[in-house]
């Protein structure tokens, strides 16, 4: 079985530039997760969606973050204008329905210089 | 609201000892735990998880895991620590299910030869 796809697996912009994120969940999973991984923190939930629909966006910077799962499979991150304290790693992940187990995939690693 | 402390961001071993990685928790209501471990460059694999049965809970790779309620602990234990071992972990808690997992800030295993 075919796990979390994300690319691109690596990105350096400057500041104020604007980035996107591409993820392909396991198929057949209804929920999706991205998170945010700071270096030296843990991952912090930005946004989860049920199908295509968003379930918790509470911790998403609204004003420079969006996020989209269109047809409820594929899912898109974008960041913009990007700041400093963007760089991270993004992590997206998916479970087969809200409650069950995530699977995570390999991560974008953003560094805004 | 539910979190996570995770005592000691690096810990070093020998290999052939024992690892002891330590999590202690912070939930309203009974809670499920994990431990997820991450390989550089690569994304959260669970290694194994409380779900309110057993309190041993035994995972992938030969690492348990033991529930203390009235310590509110969830450490990670390994008899022996293989140079593969090393990589950094997770402690997660969440309150109902596999919904809104709040991670703790991660700890590095370095496994000395």
């Amino acid at each position: 079985e075919a796990g979390v796809a994300q690319s691109p697996r690596y990105k350096i912009i400057e500041k104020r530039q604007s980035v996107a994120f591409w993820c392909n969940p396991i198929s057949g999973h209804a929920t999706l997760y991205w998170y945010q991984q700071i270096l030296g923190q843990g991952p912090k939930l930005l946004i989860q969606f049920q199908n295509n629909g968003v379930v918790d966006d509470s911790q998403l910077p609204k004003d420079r973050f969006s996020a989209e799962r269109l047809k409820g499979v594929d899912s898109t991150l974008k960041i913009q204008p990007a700041k400093l304290e963007d760089s991270a790693v993004y992590l997206c992940a998916s479970s087969l329905d809200t409650g069950d187990e995530q699977f995570f995939g390999p991560g974008t690693r953003l560094t805004v210089l | 609201a539910q979190s996570v402390t995770q005592l000691g961001s690096h810990v070093s071993v020998s290999e052939g000892a024992l690892v002891l990685l330590r999590c202690n928790y912070s939930s309203s209501v009974p809670p499920y735990l994990f431990w997820y471990v991450q390989y550089p460059n690569q994304g959260l694999q669970l290694l194994l998880k409380y779900t309110s049965a057993a309190t041993l809970v035994k995972g992938i790779n030969g690492f348990e895991a033991e529930f203390k309620k009235s310590e509110t602990s969830f450490h990670l234990t390994k008899p022996s620590a293989h140079m593969s071992d090393a990589a950094e972990y997770f402690c997660a808690v969440s309150e109902g299910g596999y919904q809104k997992v709040t991670f703790g800030t991660g700890t590095k295993l370095q496994v000395i030869p």
